[in-house]
This record gives C-alpha cells, sequence and structure tokens, in this order.
C-alpha cells in the first residue's frame, strides 16, 4: 500500500513568486492535514480538510491556502513568497487515529 | 491557546544508557501522540495514549500519560545507535495536532 505522496520534493523560488505543493494520501484516507516544519518554529499546523471541506485552519497568513479534491488529494499554495517560509512542508493523512507523514516537500526562498 | 512544552531539547548518551523525553501541555489533553522523525527524514507515528495514567510499552520503549492528562513522558532503556533522531509529542486539538519542539536525541557508540 502507498504512503503518502508529496510533490515536488525540492524547489527553489524567489521573493514574490507564488507556489503550489500537492499531496497524494493513502489510498482510503479522507482526512489530509498540512504542517511546516522550521528549524525556529518546529511543527507548526496549516490546515486540514476532510472531504473537500476545510475543518481547521492554523494561525498563517491568507497567503498560505489549500483545498481538496473529491479523490482526496489535496494542494497548498503560497502566493507572494517570503524568505521566512522556507521551510519542510509536510503532508498528512489519516484514517483514525494513526496520522501518516509524507515525505515532505522542501521549499527554499531566495 | 494550547502550548506543548517538550524537555530537553537535546540529550546526548552512550550507547546502552537509558533517556527520557517530557511532554507538558498548558491544557488538559484529549490524548497525546509520539512521534520520532529520524535527520533528513519525515514524522513517523509512535503511539497515541488517551487515558489518564495510561502506560504503554513498544519493546525498549515505554510511554506514560499523567494523571491529569497535561503531562507525558517518552522512557528508552539501553540505547541503541539506532534511536537517534528527534522524539516529538503532539496534543490533539480539533483536527489539528500541536507539536512540542521536540528531543533531538544522539547517541554515540
Amino acid at each position: 500500500k502507498a504512503g503518502v505522496t508529496q510533490t515536488p520534493r525540492y524547489l527553489i523560488k524567489t521573493r514574490g513568486q507564488q507556489v503550489t505543493l500537492s499531496c497524494s494520501p493513502i489510498s482510503g484516507h479522507r482526512s489530509v492535514s498540512w504542517y511546516q516544519q522550521t528549524p525556529g518554529q518546529g511543527l507548526q499546523f496549516l490546515f486540514e480538510y476532510f472531504s473537500e471541506t476545510q475543518r481547521n485552519k492554523g494561525n498563517f497568513p491568507g497567503r498560505f491556502s489549500g483545498r481538496q479534491f473529491s479523490n482526496s488529494r489535496s494542494e497548498m499554495n503560497v502566493s507572494t513568497l517570503e524568505l521566512g517560509d522556507s521551510a519542510l512542508y509536510l503532508c498528512a493523512s489519516s484514517l483514525g487515529d494513526t496520522i501518516y507523514f509524507g515525505e515532505g516537500s522542501w521549499l527554499t526562498v531566495v | 491557546g494550547q502550548q506543548v512544552m517538550q524537555i530537553p531539547q537535546y540529550q546526548h548518551v552512550q550507547e546502552g544508557e537509558d533517556f527520557t523525553t517530557y511532554c507538558n501541555s498548558s491544557t488538559t489533553l484529549s490524548n497525546i501522540q509520539w512521534y520520532k522523525q529520524r535527520p533528513g527524514g519525515h514524522p513517523v507515528f509512535l503511539i497515541q495514549l488517551v487515558k489518564s495514567g495510561e502506560v504503554k510499552k513498544q519493546k525498549r520503549l515505554t510511554f506514560q500519560f499523567g494523571e491529569a492528562k497535561k503531562n507525558s513522558s517518552l522512557h528508552i532503556t539501553a540505547t541503541q545507535t539506532t534511536d537517534v533522531g528527534t522524539y516529538f509529542c503532539a496534543g490533539e486539538a480539533g483536527y489539528a495536532l500541536n507539536f512540542g519542539k521536540g528531543t533531538s536525541l544522539l547517541v554515540t557508540p
């Protein structure tokens, strides 16, 4: 059974650009959540989706957005990138109590 | 809002020594989860504790949930080099996980 798949794995963007990250959850998992991981702030919750509905959103500016499709795949978008957005962006899917993380997308903003 | 604090931030042990990381929440938790992240890797779910005073074991790992459901600990007996990584606790709050900053464990042979 395939795990959580995130694409792209690595990317470099310049300030002011926008980026879209994709996440394919484990088959059958309908809950998808996103986290930002940085050395300074650790793992911080971005948002969670279930059946195409955002159920919770973390304390991030409106430049960070997401969506979930009918097949449970999810995307997150960051507009007007800032240097501080450089981070590992992790997607996680769950069915019940166990949460499975993808390998993440490493974003570098220069 | 809920804050989850974890100590120590770093721990360096000799192989065979024990290791403990502690997690404290500012609010009562419905449950607490523990994750391990190897260097360069992603967090991997270890366990979830739900009941007050619960103790669970996974081989050399022992997890405890406090009676007040505001603190938890992870104890590793006789560490091995394969235990290297960062251990995170996380409290659940409204479909989100609030993670502690983690304890990075370094084990030298």
